[in-house]
């Protein structure tokens, strides 16, 4: 049982490339969401989905776009790269109470 | 968003001794949890605590749902090396999940 992948584990990316970062999540979860770890920030929502087919912004969606065409996957993307998006990136997908989180992508943005 | 606040930022502690954390919150929350974030690797979950007043264990951790709603604590016992991480709350109310600031744990054996 793999739960929640995500891939790549690393990326560094130019000012002004996009890139998508990865999730996919093996136990038919229907909540899905995309957060980015700062430090001293903790974990803040970028954008989440309750099922395919539909997605919504979190906190800090500036930047990011996501969408969710089967139950599995979420990828999230960056369209056009800025330094302010240097940061760890982790996918969750929960079922109640119990989420359970990718192992992370650190992308940094030069 | 809502904000979590997590105190102690940071702690150095000695094996064997025993820890103590918390989150308050300006806001009532259904469900507290707690992860520990291990370096290079995903939250996992600790604690899910479910009721006010509720006391849950798992092995020499306990945390507590305090009664306001509003707060929660996380206590560890005999800490050992491995306990090192960084330990965060979450409040939950609906589909949405707020993370505390988090508390980074050594443990200096």
């Amino acid at each position: 049982n793999a739960g929640v992948t995500q891939t790549p584990k690393f990326q560094v990316l130019k000012t002004g490339q996009s890139m998508t970062l990865q999730c996919a999540q093996d136990m038919n979860h229907e909540y899905m969401s995309w957060y980015r770890q700062d430090p001293g920030m903790g974990l803040r929502l970028i954008h989440y989905s309750v099922g395919a087919g539909i997605t919504d912004q979190g906190e800090v969606p500036n930047g990011y776009n996501v969408s969710r065409s089967t139950t599995e996957d979420f990828p999230l993307r960056l369209l056009s790269a800025a330094p302010s998006q240097t940061s760890v990136y982790f996918c969750a997908s929960k079922k109640g109470s119990w989420a359970f989180f990718g192992q992370g992508t650190r992308l940094t943005v030069v | 968003g809502q904000q979590l606040n997590q105190s102690p930022q940071s702690m150095f502690i000695q094996e064997g001794e025993d820890v103590s954390m918390n989150c308050t919150s300006s806001s009532i929350f259904n469900t507290w949890l707690w992860y520990k974030q291990e370096p290079g690797e995903g939250p996992v979950l600790l604690i899910a605590l479910y009721k006010a007043g509720e006391l849950t264990s798992n092995g020499r951790l306990t945390a507590q749902f305090g009664i306001t709603r509003k707060d929660s604590f996380l206590n560890i016992s005999a800490s050992i090396p491995s306990d090192v991480g960084i330990y965060f709350c979450a409040g939950v109310t609906g589909n949405q999940f707020y993370f505390g600031t988090g508390t980074s744990l050594t443990v200096i054996p």
